[in-house]
């Protein structure tokens, strides 16, 4: 298992300005995911970010809006550039088990609501 | 894009046994079928995955039908704290096509 965490827990912010948030695992992963969960709604994947290769993006999610960083194998960075109220979310990062797991770990979540 | 369906929400009572079941008609032949549970303000919980038949860890059982267009997820004697919303989430191992259930909230009355 994985043992990660999330920086900030939750964030209020104002439109058209930017957030970063942070996400440490405990130990070396491949694979990390970054997804939104709007209130009592399913969780919707944003990007893959695997280290060493640019992340993918799911469709309606572009870089320009949710730029992320995959500095090593612990580390990664989701910003939410320009917000505006509709990003007003619950946002998650995961990483993926290794040794041919199916199962993600995921963090506490950041969530984050723009005025 | 492929939808994974569930029921919106279930009711039960301590001690009942709750099956939850999980429409995903365009699984793929490489895909395994896992389960999560989220309690507020947390992130899911990964619970239990399986490809076909019938799966069974300490938490909870996992019936897959032979078509694996479908699958059930089983917990045995439900107590308050298994009151949470739970999600099914076809993948293969690339970790590919990660599209969650629409989600069950189950609650679990005394």
């Amino acid at each position: 298992s994985a043992v990660i965490s999330q920086k900030p827990s939750r964030d209020i912010c104002q439109r058209g300005t930017s957030l970063t948030i942070q996400c440490q695992v405990d130990s070396q992963v491949t694979m990390m995911f970054w997804y939104r969960q709007q209130p009592g709604q399913s969780l919707t994947l944003i990007a893959t970010a695997n280290q060493g290769s640019e992340a993918t993006y799911e469709s309606g999610f572009v870089i320009d809006k949710f730029p992320i960083s995959r500095p090593n194998l612990t580390f990664s960075t989701l910003t939410v550039s320009n917000m505006s109220p509709e990003d007003s979310s619950i946002y998650l990062c995961s990483v993926g088990a290794g040794a041919g797991g199916y199962e993600q770990y995921f963090g506490p979540g950041t969530r984050l609501t723009v005025t | 894009l492929a939808k994974t369906t569930q029921p919106i929400s279930m009711d039960s009572y301590e001690g009942q046994e709750v099956n939850i079941t999980c429409s995903h008609n365009n699984i793929a032949t490489n895909d395994y079928i896992t389960w999560y549970q989220q309690f507020p303000s947390q992130g899911p919980r990964f619970i239990i995955q399986g490809y076909k038949t019938k799966v069974t860890n300490e938490v909870a059982s996992l019936f897959i039908p032979a078509d694996r267009k479908s699958s059930t997820l089983s917990l045995p004697r439900v107590s308050l704290s298994d009151t949470a919303v739970y999600y099914c989430l076809p993948l293969n191992t690339g970790f590919q096509k990660l599209v969650f259930g629409t989600g069950t909230r189950l609650l679990v009355s005394p």
